[in-house]
């Protein structure tokens, strides 16, 4: 089974452009988290998609949103870029009730802003 | 609001030795699931181990044990027969059945050999 994969894997942007940073999960696994991850902040919860709902959401500004599609692939997008969203995205996906929230996580998507 | 703390930054072990990484956390729940992962240099991360609260026993993995005591909310993991590729950050996680884990800040763990 394919595990989750995270494109595009690096992104160089600039401050006050706009991304879109797409994830599909594992087969099977209808619940989509994401993750910001920086050497200061560590790993911060940004919000949790299922069955194309958001379920849960961390504390970061209305600048950061996504969504899920029908299929459980999820995006994320930031706009108006600032030079502190500079991160490790990560996302993971997981099997609702399954195995008590265990979750698989992608490669990451390195995104860059100059 | 739950609370993970690694009180190690960093630790390092020689290889074949045995080393203990510390976790703590802060909850109100009864129910929940802690995790270990794994973060190898430039590498995805991955699932190490798992504690269900409701279980007394400690979870054991290969060379990979945790140390569960829920009074002290303590959860520490132990590294057996330490091996070159368990070079990593480690992270505490925290979980309530949900897509959303809270981690702690993560120890770099390097084995040397």
């Amino acid at each position: 089974k394919a595990g989750v994969t995270q494109t595009p894997r690096y992104l160089i942007k600039t401050r006050g452009q706009q991304v879109t940073l797409s994830c599909s999960p594992i087969s099977g696994h209808r619940s989509v988290s994401w993750y910001q991850q920086t050497p200061g902040q560590g790993l911060q919860f940004l919000f949790e998609y299922f069955s194309e709902t958001q379920r849960n959401k961390g504390n970061f500004p209305g600048r950061f949103s996504g969504r899920q599609f029908s299929n459980s692939r999820s995006e994320m997008n930031v706009s108006t870029l600032e030079l502190g969203d500079s991160a490790l995205y990560l996302c993971a996906s997981s099997l609702p009730g399954g195995r008590g929230g265990e979750q698989y996580f992608g490669p990451g998507t390195r995104l860059t802003v100059t | 609001a739950q609370t993970v703390t690694q009180s190690q930054p960093e630790m390092s072990v020689q290889e074949a030795e045995t080393v203990t990484l510390s976790c703590t956390y802060d909850t109100s729940e009864n129910n929940y699931y802690l995790f270990w992962y794994k973060q190898p240099p430039s590498r995805q991360m991955i699932l190490v181990i798992r504690q269900e609260a409701y279980k007394q026993q400690n979870a054991t993995e290969n060379r990979f044990s945790v140390n569960f005591q829920k009074a002290a909310k303590s959860f520490s993991l132990k590294i057996s027969d330490s091996q070159l590729g368990d070079t990593a950050m480690y992270f505490c996680a925290f979980n309530t059945n949900a897509g959303k884990s809270t981690f702690g800040d993560g120890t770099t763990l390097t084995v040397k050999p």
